[in-house]
């Protein structure tokens, strides 16, 4: 089956700064890539997403990148904001098969203002 | 979009006594329904898959007989922590995923339920 990586566990960043969160998959038929963002004590919310066909996603101050070959794609933001504090989580699924996703294993996200 | 509807959303129980926590479907028909256990700034633990009308499956190290799980129709899904002991304390979430759409709009959380054993 599937194994999602996501490095590092916790990230402290002052606030203006960027944040970069790495995740790595195992199956190559994995094609779709959401990256969610929790609060304490709430359900994950869909931030952004990116399928293989694609190899960067831009959405505003968010960016994910995908590296096929490698297996492996990362979470970026820029000029970080103290409500950008969360965990995030990546995760990884084969598109229209009904699988389950495999997530990663979450950052904790500090923004210090 | 689709809704998923989770109760209670926060839970306090003595320990020995069973808990059930309800995951439902609003606008659309859930045939799987995921449950994950999560602790503080962790990830979300797979506990188990359930398919309506059949059995559910359960991960690795997950006890089925004390997590038991029950998905009888297609916008009900039921996780029952049966004998509850202090160590279940944590919060527990469902997702299902919605046949026949992409996969962005057809994964969806419920709103979790933190349990909290005394």
């Amino acid at each position: 089956g599937e194994n999602v990586e996501q490095h590092p566990s916790t990230l402290s960043v002052q606030e203006g700064d960027s944040a970069v969160i790495k995740c790595t998959y195992s199956d190559s038929a994995s094609n779709y890539f959401p990256w969610y963002k929790q609060e304490l004590g709430k359900r994950p919310q869909l931030i952004i997403d990116i399928r293989s066909n694609v190899g960067e996603k831009k959405d505003q101050r968010i960016a994910v990148t995908l590296n096929k070959t490698a297996k492996h794609f990362s979470l970026h933001i820029t000029e970080t904001q103290p409500e950008d504090s969360a965990v995030y989580f990546c995760a990884a699924t084969a598109e229209n098969t009904g699988n389950q996703f495999y997530f990663g294993t979450g950052t904790s996200l500090t923004v210090i203002p | 979009g689709a809704v998923v509807s989770q109760h209670p959303s926060r839970v306090i129980c003595k320990s020995g006594t069973s808990v059930k926590i309800e995951c439902r479907s609003l606008d659309f028909q859930a045939t799987t329904m995921f449950w994950y256990r999560q602790f503080p700034k962790q990830s979300l633990m797979l506990m188990a898959t359930s398919n309506e009308g059949s059995k559910a499956t359960y991960e690795q190290g997950v006890e089925k007989d004390k997590f038991l799980i029950n998905h009888a129709s297609l916008t009900l899904s039921t996780l029952t922590v049966t004998s509850a002991h202090p160590e279940d304390s944590s919060f527990y979430i469902c997702s299902a995923r919605v046949q026949g759409a992409p996969a962005r709009y057809g994964y969806t959380f419920g709103s979790g339920t933190r349990l909290t054993v005394v």
